[in-house]
């Protein structure tokens, strides 16, 4: 049973650099045709899809969030991260992974990040 | 980019109740739209996927219908853990996007 795990800071300053990874469990991040995603939740509302990195490093991001969205894999560890810079308190929200391609039946419990001074 | 617009955002609904939710999409989109189901602190639960398979392990009350740019989710007798937030998700292009929900709650 595949299982994805976010960790990182749940707090972050304003114009820093948020940064997620996801651990994946109960499968190889690299045994090809997945595309690991992210989505985030803003607080008390829908949900906003950020992007996806192929296991071969190629990546999707939104265009609305492209300009400060970098994401990453590490095979050897068997996790994918994301990174956001520049952010502001419209960044909070709670942010997932997800396997795609095709629709999510994989998802990590999600971690809140809070951007506050 | 494509936008999806559920409706209706909000319902109060009673137990065996049948319940259908709306989803259309600004463009056609196939049949490449899935239906999740999110409760409080939790992440969303795939419910159907391609408009209308049903994702193992889903009640079969919950079923999917439309192609294009029309969608219908149906709970054909809404039960207590059915009281949830419900999003669709268009898999069409990219960047793929989500309804802005629509919450089921108990009348």
């Amino acid at each position: 049973q595949v299982q994805l795990q976010e960790s990182g800071p749940g707090l972050v300053s304003p114009s820093q650099t948020l940064s997620l990874t996801c651990n994946v469990s109960g499968g190889s991040i690299s045994s090809g045709g997945y595309y690991w995603s992210w989505i985030r939740q803003h607080p008390g509302k829908g949900l906003e899809w950020i992007g996806y990195i192929y296991d071969s490093g190629n990546t999707y991001y939104n265009p609305s969030l492209k300009s400060r969205v970098t994401m990453s894999v590490d095979t050897s560890k068997n996790q994918f991260s994301l990174k956001l810079n520049s952010v502001t308190a419209a960044d909070t929200a709670v942010y997932y992974c997800a396997r795609g391609p095709g629709a999510y039946v994989y998802w990590g419990q999600g971690t809140l990040v809070t951007v506050s001074s | 980019d494509i936008q999806l617009t559920q409706s209706p955002s909000f319902l109060s609904a009673s137990v065996g109740d049948r319940v259908t939710i709306t989803c259309r999409a600004s463009q056609g989109i196939s049949s490449y739209l899935a239906w999740y189901q999110q409760k409080p602190g939790k992440a969303p639960q795939l419910l159907i996927y391609a408009a209308s398979t049903l994702q193992s392990g889903v009640p079969s009350r919950f079923s999917g219908s439309g192609s294009g740019t029309e969608f219908t989710l149906t709970i054909s007798s809404l039960q207590p853990e059915d009281f949830a937030t419900y999003y669709c998700q268009q898999l069409n292009s990219y960047p793929s996007s989500f309804g802005g929900g629509t919450k089921v709650e108990i009348k």
